[in-house]
């Protein structure tokens, strides 16, 4: 079956880069997606990467695919305050969308 | 610019009780989804509409009905409440040009069963 994982929580310190890594299991996924929610906030979609990528990279993001893997990694370069979140990776098998349990990611000052 | 507008922002109901849990969409988006929340999960799929008068289950469908009334409202019902069902629940919906995939969610309606 599917299965998405990710690790709990992440502090970094403000200025410095933030690395929030994703494994998951079904290799025919056609895209995978990072999406953001804030405290008491839906679920944002911030970039999405097709399987057939190695990288994207959207202003302070950057997105990394390990297919061999099966490894997703989201960059966020220069990390602020503003970014303290829960981050949700997902993939995609038609309309159905498998999430993992998200990370915590702190920003400390 | 509204986006997705969920209906109510919380609700706590008995064990056995009925509701409905309301969104609507302003952005013309034919798909729209009903998903939960629970703590330390990640979402998980009930039900999806591709397009008015469509509905396909999720994920995690029985104890849940739905109904696409027009392009814009997407309605979840729960006929007989369980504790179980205790859940922030998101509605979603997706741009027919883009991924397929939801793009935009409501803030949640935060449901507790007593």
């Amino acid at each position: 079956g599917e299965d998405v994982e990710q690790s709990l929580f992440l502090s970094v310190r403000e200025g410095d880069s933030s690395v929030i890594n994703c494994t998951y299991t079904d290799s025919s996924s056609t895209y995978l997606y990072w999406y953001k929610q804030e405290p008491g906030a839906g679920l944002q979609l911030l970039t999405y990467i097709f399987s057939n990528m190695d990288m994207k990279q959207d202003q302070r993001l950057t997105v990394l695919l390990n297919k061999k893997d099966k490894h997703l990694s989201l960059r966020i370069a220069d990390t602020q305050t503003g970014d303290s979140a829960i981050y949700f990776c997902a993939e995609s098998m038609m309309w159905q969308l498998t999430f993992g349990s998200g990370t915590q990611l702190t920003v400390l000052p | 610019n509204a986006g997705v507008t969920q209906t109510p922002k919380f609700q706590v109901l008995k064990t056995g009780q009925s509701m409905t849990l309301q969104c609507a969409q302003d952005m013309n988006h034919n798909s729209m989804y009903w998903y939960r929340q629970d703590p330390g999960m990640g979402l998980r799929l009930i039900y999806y509409s591709a397009s008015e008068g469509t509905t396909d289950k999720g994920e995690v469908p029985n104890g849940y009905n739905v109904s696409r009334l027009n392009k814009r409202e997407f309605s979840l019902r729960l006929e007989s409440a369980a504790p179980s069902q205790t859940s922030v629940y998101f509605c979603a919906s997706s741009d027919p040009t883009g991924l397929g995939q939801p793009q935009h969610f409501g803030d949640g309606t935060r449901l507790s069963i007593l």
